[in-house]
């Protein structure tokens, strides 16, 4: 199966660290990224490839990965951290298509 | 900086086509290296890839859509686009273009459109 899944929520005390999951078979083969997306916004990349963040994405921020699980973690989760975080892979047998996690909300308390 | 831009009628009769197009700027569609997609995101959240078309013209579609579907290109206006036909209710969504970038250990989208709502309802 191509298909992620990730927890639905999870909630994190303003300053400590927490780790988001994604498993898929595909993962075994292909790195995740890793999408913020804020109430009304267009997702946004966070974390690409082995632990890849484009300009903008704050260090706190960081992926990895082992078997069929890939993970984001929030070292020092700030307030503006609370928002949906979806991962993405591609297929693991084909070249196409690609899929998305459920998303994982992720509230700051 | 790249950005894109969705456009389109926001509401959609049942049975009839959907189109939406997608500008391009601060990157062009003609160059490779990069694929132009569209993701959509349903009432409840969940996202779905929804297909992409290369600078060459050759595109990928999602195999729930394909027979539905048809992704195009406009290389002068450095525009894409999308069209599904015979819409229902279930495809009442927030589309999204974004290019995607692929590579050996896997796929990226890294820059994304606003996103527009497309509702079906008669």
């Amino acid at each position: 199966s191509s298909e992620l899944t990730q927890d639905p929520a999870v909630s994190v005390a303003l300053g400590q660290t927490v780790s988001i999951t994604c498993q898929g078979d595909s993962l075994r083969k292909y790195s995740a990224s890793w999408y913020q997306q804020r109430p009304g916004q267009a997702p946004v990349l966070l974390i690409y490839g082995k632990n890849n963040r484009p300009s903008g994405t704050p260090d706190r921020f960081s992926g990895s990965s082992s078997g069929n699980t890939a993970s984001l973690t929030i070292t020092g989760a700030q307030a503006e951290d609370e928002a949906d975080y979806f991962c993405n892979s591609r297929g693991s047998n084909d070249f196409y298509p690609r899929f998305f996690g459920p998303g994982t909300k992720v509230t700051v308390l | 900086q790249v950005q894109l831009q969705e456009s389109g009628p926001g509401l959609v009769k049942p049975s009839q086509t959907l189109s939406l197009s997608c500008t391009v700027s601060g990157a062009s569609i003609s160059r490779g290296a990069y694929y132009w997609s569209w993701i959509r995101q349903h009432p409840g959240g969940a996202l779905e890839w929804i297909g992409f078309i290369y600078y060459t013209g050759s595109t990928y579609y999602n195999p729930s859509l394909e027979s539905r579907l048809t992704i195009s290109m406009d290389k002068p206006q450095n525009q894409f686009s999308l069209r599904l036909s015979s819409v229902t209710a279930a495809d009442t969504a927030v589309y999204y273009c974004a290019r995607e970038i692929f590579y050996d250990g896997g796929v990226y989208f890294d820059f994304w459109g606003q996103g527009t709502l497309v509702t079906v309802s008669s």
